[in-house]
């Protein structure tokens, strides 16, 4: 079985100050890894994925997450929020052995607020 | 490319009424994913489709159907709504089985009173 805990519901920056998003996996097997960000009344959007190459993962509009096996855990940070990073994000484990099922497990979710 | 459409964005039902509701996508992909949201909670699979004419459940199939007659189109019907089916909902899509990555629709609001 597979399990994924965002450690924190909501999370308020101030505009130009770092974020972290925290994530905690666990899985049978070697796992893919995302996030996605949901954008109010918006469907949700890839950020970055994680599928077994390097470690550190660069995604979209500045964002990147770390893979850490020991610690099985997978950070999102940013260096610097911008308002329009104010959006609920979702960390992602998939089973790869059932990569047909689509078994995508996602976390509760972690709603970012970004203060001017 | 419109990429995955859901209609329609919001519907307000009322108790053991049924209703459809509509996804399509337009790039050719063979798989599809119906997902609910609830408040605080991640997404929830409900039932998806590897190809035209194949169906299967997901974590929380019990009040739904869906069919997939086309590629492109992959409705899911609620019969008899009850209070427990308001939820937001979410249908995806990927080419290919290796390929993890969705491209998800909008969303449709259903909320039953």
């Amino acid at each position: 079985a597979q399990s994924v805990t965002q450690l924190d519901s909501h999370v308020s920056v101030s505009e130009g100050t770092p974020v972290l998003l925290r994530c905690n996996y666990s899985s049978s097997y070697s796992p893919s890894l995302f996030w996605y960000v949901q954008h109010p009344n918006k469907g949700l959007q890839l950020l970055l994925k994680y599928t077994s190459a390097a470690t550190l993962v660069k995604g979209i509009n500045g964002f990147e997450a770390e893979f850490k096996k020991s610690e099985t855990s997978f950070h999102l940070t940013k260096p610097s929020a911008h308002m329009s990073d104010a959006a609920e994000y979702f960390c992602v484990v998939s089973d790869p052995i059932k990569a047909a099922g689509n078994k995508l497990t996602f976390g509760g979710g972690t709603r970012v607020l970004v203060k001017p | 490319n419109a990429g995955v459409t859901q209609t329609p964005k919001f519907r307000i039902l009322k108790i053991g009424q049924s209703m459809t509701l509509q996804c399509a996508q337009d790039m050719n992909h063979n798989y599809m994913y119906w997902y609910r949201q609830d408040p605080g909670m991640g997404l929830k699979l409900i039932y998806y489709s590897v190809g035209a004419g194949i169906t299967d459940k997901g974590e929380v199939p019990n009040g739904y159907n869906v069919s997939r007659s086309t590629t492109e189109d992959f409705p899911l019907r609620l019969e008899l709504a009850a209070p427990s089916q308001t939820s937001v909902y979410f249908c995806a899509s990927k080419p290919v089985p290796g390929a993890n990555v969705l491209t998800f629709g909008a969303g449709s609001r259903l909320t039953v009173l």
